[in-house]
């Protein structure tokens, strides 16, 4: 079966703080992409980043970065510099046939 | 930068009722795609249209569900006779191409509520 775990239901941080926010998944596919969404108050569906499984360097976008553990199956996402804007759902996905797999969410609070 | 549109935001429907939900997906995007999610479960795929086909479905799609592009612009997603366990968030998402690490522009959804 193809899935995705996100084991932390609600994280909150002070802002200007470093975050990790984790995701492991299980697939069969040697070759796939890894996703990471934001989902604001807005409810849109937005993509902060993304990694290639076959590619090692780890995917880096400004202040967000992954640390990809192909072997492990594990994908987090680390927000450097937390802004208050940064609260949000955030949903880790992979993608096969097409189709995105989706994690449960994390609910992110930044705090003033 | 370019938007995909969902309309209506929040629809309320009676069981039996069919329901459309309404997309515009961004102007130059071949590709369209419904989600949902079930409010407590994780979002799932429904279906993928290109060219005025079906690419995919999953077992979710079944003969209750059709999508159309009805015109240059929208794309619908049709509901024939609603249940209860239909409420959920449905989002319409657009891409440029077909690929695997593709970049899929969603839109804010509309909130279904069966009644």
């Amino acid at each position: 079966a193809q899935t995705v775990t996100q084991s932390q239901p609600e994280m909150s941080v002070q802002e200007a703080e470093t975050v990790t926010l984790s995701c492991t998944y299980d697939t069969s596919e040697s070759n796939y992409y890894l996703f990471w969404y934001k989902q604001p108050p807005s409810r849109q569906m937005i993509l902060v980043i993304r990694q290639e499984a076959y590619k090692q360097q780890n995917a880096t976008e400004n202040r967000f970065s992954v640390n990809f553990q192909k072997a492990a199956k594990s994908f987090s996402l680390k927000i450097s510099d937390s802004q208050l804007g940064d609260t949000a759902m955030y949903f880790c996905a992979f993608m096969v046939n097409y189709q995105l797999i989706w994690g449960a969410g994390t609910k992110l609070i930044i705090k003033p | 930068e370019p938007e995909v549109t969902q309309t209506p935001s929040h629809q309320v429907t009676q069981m039996g009722q069919e329901v459309i939900l309404r997309c515009v997906p961004i102007s130059n995007h071949l590709y369209f795609y419904w989600y949902r999610q079930i409010l407590g479960q994780k979002v799932e795929f429904l279906v993928s249209f290109y060219n005025n086909e079906i690419s995919e479905k999953s077992e979710i799609f079944d003969d209750q569900f059709s999508v159309e592009r009805p015109d240059g612009s929208n794309f619908t997603l049709k509901i024939r006779s609603t249940k209860l366990e239909d409420s959920a968030m449905y989002f319409c998402a657009s891409s440029e191409a077909r690929g695997a690490g593709e970049k899929l522009f969603f839109g804010s959804g509309t909130q279904l509520s069966v009644l």
